[in-house]
């Protein structure tokens, strides 16, 4: 159990274009969302909270325009990256967490901007 | 605010011996959760064990066990019989109660050697 699918697992867009990222809890209902950025051999930074139907908490510094966040439902969080450069290149992983202390992480996304 | 420490950036263990990893945290919370998640070269993030804070027993996954020292704010990992999958980076991470969000630690590259 415990399983989250976070898709597409490559994305590489244009500079300038927007692109969207979903992360699905498949076997839970998750009350609260995570998204984070990884950069190469460094720790997750969180960039955002979200909790079904409300709006996303950011993490200072991240820019909320940029890195729209939408949890539609208990089983799905979008990441969606506007007008994204190529600073914005970098491993997006989403995580879900129902009652229980417990956050599941999905696969990844890596997100590269040309 | 709360952190965590991993000290030991890099670390190596024959395969079928034990290895420990260090972590300690600093917090004034009573409350709270301490994790250990495993990041394989896949970068998919796989939960490995959690300890709460107000059990004074050490949990324990199959090779996996943890040294909860409260009173240090120390919370060791310890993989007995190391295997070749266990190579991995290895994050600490805390969680107050009253929180939502993980603090994670730099992490720790484990290498097994065969």
């Amino acid at each position: 159990g415990a399983v989250v699918s976070q898709h597409p697992s490559w994305v590489i867009c244009k500079s300038g274009t927007s692109v969207k990222i979903e992360c699905r809890s498949l076997d839970f209902q998750a009350t609260t969302m995570f998204w984070y950025r990884q950069f190469p051999k460094q720790s997750l930074m969180l960039m955002a909270t979200s909790n079904e139907g409300s709006k996303a908490t950011y993490e200072q510094g991240v820019e909320k325009d940029k890195f729209l966040i939408n949890h539609a439902s208990l089983t799905l969080s979008t990441l969606t990256v506007t007008s994204a450069h190529p600073e914005d290149s970098s491993f997006y992983i989403c995580s879900a967490k129902g009652l229980v202390a417990d956050q599941y992480f999905g696969p990844g996304t890596r997100l590269t901007v040309t | 605010a709360q952190t965590v420490t991993q000290s030991q950036p890099e670390m190596s263990v024959q395969e079928a011996e034990t290895v420990t990893l260090s972590c300690t945290y600093d917090t004034s919370e009573s409350d709270y959760y301490l994790f250990w998640y495993k990041q394989p070269p896949s970068r998919q993030m796989i939960l490995v064990i959690r300890q709460e804070a107000y059990k004074q027993q050490n949990a324990t996954e199959n090779r996996f066990s943890v040294n909860f020292q409260k009173a240090a704010k120390s919370f060791s990992l310890k993989i007995s019989d190391s295997q070749l999958g266990d190579a991995a980076m290895y994050f600490c991470a805390y969680k107050g109660g009253g929180s939502e969000k993980l603090v994670f630690g730099k992490g720790t590259k484990l290498t097994v050697n065969p």
